[in-house]
């Protein structure tokens, strides 16, 4: 079945690490995106990609960094800079946006 | 002004009526509407897209005024199951492939 995968589903970061959480997708989209969520809050756009080897800042992307060398997957970076990484994490994929996205089940990421 | 904005809620709702929610937009060039719903802790799924003349799936109906710019959702003969966080989502522009979602409208249904 073609779907989106993004492991881990829990992740704990200790303060100064990076991580880097995994999206993969065997949907054929061509566009691919990176959002956080905080409790009781909406969707804030990290970094999105619309073809292989290109992507573009969302609207909180500091601290935060992708690669986009494979259509099938768009993994995230939360770099030590990101001073408040402590979120529900989504991975989406989208053939056009015009149909919408697509969603993974997300990363949990806690700063311990 | 938020790009997209609706009523947080919570909307308690007793099972079995009928419930409606609203969302406003900002950009009058706006394209494409969706509702989205996300379930306690999980990932949102799309509900249904949003079309100019109005669309029904089963016990939901969606509408969209462009001239006031806004949409809405109502649900009929509400279920328990219906109980959820349900996102207003908009893409604002041809050739933009990004989606702006709204920050949610909590929906309990209670027996």
């Amino acid at each position: 079945d073609g779907g989106i995968t993004q492991s881990p589903k829990y992740l704990f970061r200790k303060e100064g690490q990076n991580v880097t959480l995994s999206c993969e997708q065997n949907l054929n989209h061509d566009a691919m995106y990176w959002y956080r969520q905080d409790p009781g809050q909406g969707l804030r756009l990290i970094y999105y990609s619309q073809i292989v080897n290109d992507f573009q800042k969302g609207d909180i992307a500091e601290g935060y960094s992708v690669s986009r060398e494979k259509k099938e997957s768009f993994p995230l970076t939360v770099t030590s800079a990101q001073k408040n990484p402590t979120a529900f994490y989504l991975c989406a994929s989208a053939r056009t946006a015009n149909y919408g996205y697509t969603f993974g089940s997300g990363t949990r990421l806690t700063v311990v | 002004r938020k790009e997209v904005e609706q009523d947080p809620g919570p909307f308690n709702v007793p099972e079995g009526a009928t419930v409606a929610f609203n969302c406003t937009y900002s950009n009058s060039a706006s394209q494409s509407f969706f509702w989205y719903r996300q379930d306690c802790r999980k990932e949102p799924k799309l509900l249904m897209s949003v079309y100019s003349s109005g669309n029904e799936d089963g016990r939901f109906t969606a509408q969209l005024n462009r001239a006031s710019q806004y949409i809405s959702l109502l649900i009929r003969d509400s279920k328990l199951s219906d109980s959820a966080t349900y996102l207003c989502v908009v893409r604002f522009n041809f050739g933009n492939e990004k989606l702006t979602f709204g920050t949610g409208t909590r929906l309990t249904i209670i027996p």
